[in-house]
C-alpha cells in the first residue's frame, strides 16, 4: 500500500529536549516536505527536498533541521523544542517537484511543556 | 510574496445544496498549479481537485468543481449536491514550482 509514515503520531515532552518526528515514504518519490497546521494559521511549510542531499527552506523553518540522506526517509529535527513549536505536523510527499498532488502522513500531534 | 487568502472561516451547507468556497491568491509567476485539500475530523489531508493554471478548462472531479479565473487570481471550489461525508476543513493551495503555499482553511458542515 502506498502510504507516507509519520512516528510518532503523538509526542509530549519538555523545553529543550532533543527530539526527531521521523518521515517515509515507499514510493519512490522525489519530493519530500514538512508543514506545521496551526489554528488560524493553515499549513505553514518549514522544509522541503528536492531530492536525496537536496533541501531547503520554507516559510518558517527557524528552529528546526531536515536530512535527506536517502530518497525515502526525510526526518525533522528539532534540536532545542520550544513550546512554541506546539502543533500538529504533517509531512508529505510527491512523485516529482511539487506540481504533483502531494501524498501526506496521518500527522504528528507535538506538545512542548 | 506568495499569499492564499481564503476568506470564509466558516461555511454551513444543506444536505443536497450546492456550496462554493472562495479562494485568492497572490503570485507574479505565470506558471502554476493550485489544489483543493480536504481534511476531515480524522485530520488526514485529502486532495479534492487540481488546476493547472495554464488551462483555461475548470477541473471537475464528481461533484467538486472549480471557477479559476487568472486575471482575478481566485479560485474558487464549487461543491454540488452536498453530502454529510463533505463535513470538512477545506484548504486552498498553489505552488510555483518548488514551495507550497496553503490558505487559512474554510471549516465546512454539511446539516442533515
Amino acid at each position: 500500500e502506498a502510504q507516507v509514515t509519520q512516528n510518532p503520531r503523538y509526542l509530549i515532552t519538555v523545553t529543550g529536549k532533543k527530539l526527531t518526528v521521523t518521515c517515509s515514504q515507499n514510493m519512490n518519490h522525489e519530493y519530500m516536505s514538512w508543514y506545521r497546521q496551526d489554528p488560524g494559521l493553515g499549513l505553514r511549510q518549514i522544509y522541503y527536498s528536492m531530492n536525496v542531499e537536496v533541501t531547503d527552506k520554507g516559510d518558517v523553518p527557524e528552529g528546526y533541521k531536515v536530512s535527506r540522506k536517502e530518497k525515502r526517509n526525510f526526518p525533522l529535527i528539532l534540536e532545542s523544542p520550544s513550546p512554541n513549536q506546539t502543533s500538529l505536523y504533517f509531512c508529505a510527499s510527491s512523485l516529482r517537484r511539487s506540481n504533483q498532488p502531494q501524498h501526506f502522513g496521518d500527522g504528528t500531534r507535538l506538545s512542548i511543556l | 510574496a506568495q499569499t492564499v487568502t481564503q476568506s470564509q472561516p466558516e461555511m454551513s451547507v444543506q444536505e443536497a445544496e450546492t456550496v462554493t468556497l472562495s479562494c485568492t491568491y497572490d503570485t507574479s509567476e505565470n506558471n502554476y498549479y493550485l489544489f483543493w485539500y480536504k481534511q476531515p475530523p480524522s485530520r488526514q489531508m485529502i486532495l479534492v481537485i487540481r488546476q493547472e493554471a495554464y488551462k483555461q478548462q475548470n477541473a471537475t472531479e464528481n461533484r467538486f468543481s472549480v471557477n479559476f479565473q487568472k486575471a482575478a487570481k481566485s479560485f474558487s471550489l464549487k461543491i454540488s449536491d452536498s453530502q454529510l461525508g463533505d463535513t470538512a476543513m477545506y484548504f486552498c493551495a498553489f505552488t510555483t514550482g518548488n514551495q507550497f503555499y496553503f490558505g487559512t482553511g474554510t471549516s465546512l458542515t454539511v446539516i442533515p
